[in-house]
């Protein structure tokens, strides 16, 4: 099972990119990384993922490495309504996309 | 709005009563989770549902009782709980197919008194 590693906290000027990275260099050639954020008191919201490709959508970028051994989350301009936890996830396939959740890193976005 | 509705949100106990907590979800899912987040602690998983059959039990006392009547109903059934299973208790969704993400609602707000 691929395990992930993730700073415990990062700090963002609002306005600016928040770059959330994440160490996955256990990942198998058919493990996709997914990213989810947790804001204060809600349910967990999906926001990307990936398997080798660099990944885009209407709330963020996700760059993996050649390697695969690792990756980044991009938020291009980073609002107070980003501040979350955010979870960076290898799910364990073949016990059916299982997603067990570290730590993850708490974004403070800042004015 | 996330598509899977979690209810109460928020619920207090005594440790002697009997409650359920309910989730629905309309997303078309064919495996159902439950969670628990204890403050200042990561998301535990403790019951995944596939195809309205429990698939995994990960040690959880039998205080925590599980129900899955149909595709887009899951039941946590709750009896004698201890004053330690206070937590948000989540309810999660998805399409046990190689790559689909799961769907959250945002939890029942536990409180054992």
């Amino acid at each position: 099972d691929a395990k992930t590693t993730q700073p415990p906290s990062m700090d963002c000027a609002e306005g600016r990119a928040a770059n959330l990275p994440c160490n996955h260099s256990t990942i198998s050639g058919n493990e996709y990384v997914y990213w989810y954020r947790q804001i204060h008191s809600q349910g967990p919201q999906y926001i990307i993922h990936g398997l080798k490709n660099n990944e885009t959508n209407e709330m963020a970028s996700l760059i993996i490495t050649e390697d695969r051994k690792s990756s980044t989350l991009i938020l291009p301009h980073a609002t107070l309504r980003d501040t979350a936890v955010y979870y960076c996830i290898v799910p364990i396939y073949n016990q059916g996309g299982k997603l067990i959740f570290g730590q993850g890193t708490e974004l403070s976005v800042k004015p | 709005e996330t598509g899977v509705t979690q209810t109460p949100r928020h619920l207090v106990m005594g440790m002697t009563n009997k409650k359920s907590l309910k989730c629905e979800q309309h997303l078309g899912h064919n495996a159902m989770y439950w969670y628990k987040q204890s403050a200042k602690k990561p998301l535990e998983l403790m019951f995944v549902y596939s195809l309205e059959e429990r698939v995994e039990n990960n040690s959880v006392p039998s205080r925590f009782s599980p129900e899955c009547p149909n595709s887009s109903h899951l039941f946590l059934h709750l009896h004698t709980l201890q004053p330690e299973d206070s937590a948000l208790y989540l309810c999660a969704s998805g399409d046990r197919s190689y790559n689909s993400p799961l769907h959250f609602g945002n939890g029942t707000r536990l409180t054992v008194t």
